[in-house]
């Protein structure tokens, strides 16, 4: 039963452009969900978070978005640089539990 | 000044054997964990401990077994290794019940089973 679900495997995107990553999920109970970043060879680092009583929360170029009744978020970057290239994962924190949805690959070309 | 270290960040070794991983944190937090990427790149939780007391045990097989001396340090012995264990293992830590309860990870450790 995968509860987080990102249905875009890749993703690529122009330098200076807006970045779109989606996530889907099935249980509609949580405390937050998180989006973490990965590098080839590194640990997951957190990015931005975003709590269920919200709709949305933005640092700096990074916005995320909650549409409950959709059971959809968003993770928003913009402007997209090369450095953000990397496995974006939607994760859902569940009572202390973090449940990871199969990451999406940004590609940010120059 | 690493947050949480694990070693060694590359395993290699035999069916049947028997290996261990490390892991620390010096961010003072209360709660360890384990976690498995496998070949698709799934992340999915194998245990969780506070305070060096199990919390979750994520129907992980029994060759699989936890432990932490203190609540710095949690380690993860494997017995019987089988080729299916080849796998990414991360070890991480967090404040569960602070802010959004964001775990902070180790660099990984990539076991291969030959």
């Amino acid at each position: 039963d995968q509860q987080v679900k990102q249905n875009s495997p890749s993703l690529s995107v122009q330098e200076g452009r807006i970045s779109i990553l989606n996530c889907d999920y099935t249980n509609s109970m949580f405390d937050y969900f998180l989006w973490y970043k990965k590098y080839p060879a590194e640990g997951p680092t957190f990015l931005i978070s975003i709590s269920s009583i919200k709709d949305k929360n933005e640092d700096g170029r990074f916005t995320v978005f909650l549409n409950k009744s959709a059971k959809h978020l968003s993770l928003h970057i913009v402007p997209s640089q090369p450095g953000d290239s990397a496995v974006y994962f939607c994760t859902k924190n569940q009572g202390g539990k973090l449940i990871f949805g199969q990451g999406t690959e940004l590609s940010v070309k120059p | 000044d690493t947050a949480v270290s694990q070693t060694p960040k590359y395993l290699v070794t035999q069916m049947g054997n028997d290996k261990s991983i490390k892991c620390e944190q010096n961010l003072g937090h209360d709660t360890m964990y384990w976690y498995k990427q496998d070949s698709k790149k799934f992340l999915k939780i194998m245990f969780s401990y506070n305070n060096k007391e199990l919390i979750i045990n994520e129907t992980v097989p029994n060759r699989f077994s936890p432990k932490s001396p203190d609540k710095a340090h949690l380690n993860l012995h494997i017995n019987s290794l089988e080729l299916g264990d080849s796998a990414v293992y991360f070890c991480a830590s967090s404040y569960p019940g602070q802010g959004a309860g964001e775990a902070f990870f180790g660099q990984g450790t990539r076991l291969t089973v030959v």
